[in-house]
């Protein structure tokens, strides 16, 4: 089935900085690319997706990208702030093209912003 | 705006018990799932429903069991909890088909076993 790995598991950065979180999948098939943002004691809540027919997307200071070769997506936050400590999870459609399609989601990364 | 909502956000019981978890969402969403996510070890998915009546199992069933009757309700039912089942649990809900995306997440509901 459909494997997602996550890297890193916790990431620092200093405030102002960027934030770069990876993503390998293992399903060629899959063809949408959710990223999940969870703070403290909330719900997770997407931030940004993408599907496989594009190769990057931007949002103000959020950017994911991904190479359908190599199975590899990232995303990329800019000027980081405060507010983006949270836990970040990337994800990968599973049978896209059956009634049954489930997300697959990684282990999640710890982002936290140094001051 | 699309709305997930479970039934409890803190639950106490005790070993043995049967637990009910419901989750009820209001955007005529096909599929339906169950995660609980405990520290490090992210978002497992316990069962998923992609139709009435329908479940599959997902990475860690046993213990579990779901039974989804209506399409708007999709419930997890712990037949005999033990204390290894403490932890939150997370409904959520996704459109269908191959065009389908965002998946909506319920609140939680933080059970505690004793």
């Amino acid at each position: 089935g459909e494997n997602v790995e996550q890297h890193p598991s916790t990431l620092s950065v200093q405030e102002g900085d960027s934030a770069v979180i990876k993503c390998t999948y293992s399903d060629s098939a899959s063809n949408y690319f959710p990223w999940y943002k969870q703070e403290l004691g909330k719900r997770p809540q997407l931030i940004i997706d993408i599907r496989s027919n594009v190769g990057e997307k931007k949002d103000q200071r959020i950017a994911v990208t991904l190479n359908k070769t190599a199975k590899h997506f990232s995303l990329h936050i800019t000027e980081t702030q405060p507010e983006d400590s949270a836990v970040y999870f990337c994800a990968a459609s599973h049978k896209p093209y059956s009634s049954a399609s489930k997300i697959i989601f990684g282990s999640g990364t710890r982002l936290s912003i140094r001051p | 705006d699309v709305k997930v909502t479970q039934s409890s956000r803190y639950l106490v019981k005790r070993t043995g018990e049967k637990v009910f978890l419901e989750c009820v969402q209001d955007m005529d969403h096909e599929n339906m799932f169950w995660y609980r996510q405990d520290p490090g070890l992210g978002l497992r998915l316990i069962y998923f429903s992609y139709d009435v009546k329908m479940k599959e199992k997902g990475d860690i069933p046993e213990g579990y069991s779901v039974s989804r009757e209506k399409k708007e309700r999709f419930s997890l039912i712990l037949e005999s909890a033990s204390t290894n089942q403490t932890s939150m649990y997370l409904c959520a809900s996704r459109g269908g088909g191959t065009g389908a995306g965002e998946q909506f997440f319920g609140p939680g509901t933080r059970l505690t076993v004793l």
